[in-house]
């Protein structure tokens, strides 16, 4: 089956910008996490989605916002764009919890923004 | 606060060397431990999980809950094994927040 898809892969900005990037989950998933990967911090999470609901959301400012759909396939969007905002940001998909069992995360290639 | 720590940054070993590749976490309830292993130009993906026990690709990981580790280990290290591990965890087991706290990370290089 497909893996996780992040569009675009590759995206430069500048400071002041805003910016939105998109993940399609694997079929039949419904939860989608974001992550920020920068040298400095690592792996950071920042929010997840699970049947269009927000569930769970990081240490971000509200500059970093999310949404999902109804076919699962979210989007997150950074408003005014700041140079510390560059990173790699991943998605990941799983189905979900169950049975006292977290699902697998799947994650996509991630997008790498430069924030100029 | 949870915290996933991995003390290594970098670890070099030889072919058929053994290698571990530790993890510490700081919490008090029931989390559940993952290693994530990314390799060169690949996407990041999971090598093994605490609940399930395997071993996968020769490593095996047992959870200390009294010393809260979570070590990667395997007895003869492969050229093939050099890649960036992570080691995470979700904070209660079965949750239905699937949120990942991840370590800095580990790059495990296998010299020939």
């Amino acid at each position: 089956k497909a893996g996780v898809t992040q569009t675009p892969r590759y995206l430069i900005k500048t400071r002041g910008q805003q910016v939105t990037l998109s993940c399609s989950p694997i079929s039949g998933h419904r939860s989608v996490s974001w992550y920020q990967q920068t040298p400095g911090q690592g792996l950071q999470f920042l929010f997840e989605y699970f049947s269009e609901t927000q569930r769970n959301k990081g240490n971000f400012p509200g500059r970093f916002s999310g949404r999902q759909f109804s076919n699962s396939r979210s989007e997150m969007n950074v408003s005014t764009l700041e140079l510390g905002d560059s990173a790699l940001y991943l998605c990941a998909s799983s189905l979900g919890t169950t049975g006292g069992m977290s699902y697998e995360q799947y994650f996509g290639p991630g997008t790498r923004l430069t924030v100029t | 606060a949870q915290r996933v720590t991995q003390p290594e940054k970098l670890l070099s070993v030889f072919k058929g060397a053994p290698v571990e590749l530790k993890c510490n976490y700081s919490y008090s309830g029931s989390p559940e431990l993952f290693w994530y292993v990314q390799y060169s130009r690949q996407r990041l993906q999971l090598l093994l999980r605490h609940i399930s026990r395997e071993s996968i690709k020769g490593f095996t990981a047992d959870l200390n809950k009294g010393e809260t580790s979570f070590h990667l280990k395997k007895p003869f290290a492969q050229e093939e094994d050099s890649a960036m591990y992570y080691c995470a965890l979700i904070p209660d087991r079965g949750s239905t927040l699937g949120r990942l706290y991840f370590g800095r990370g580990t790059q495990l290089t296998v010299w020939p």
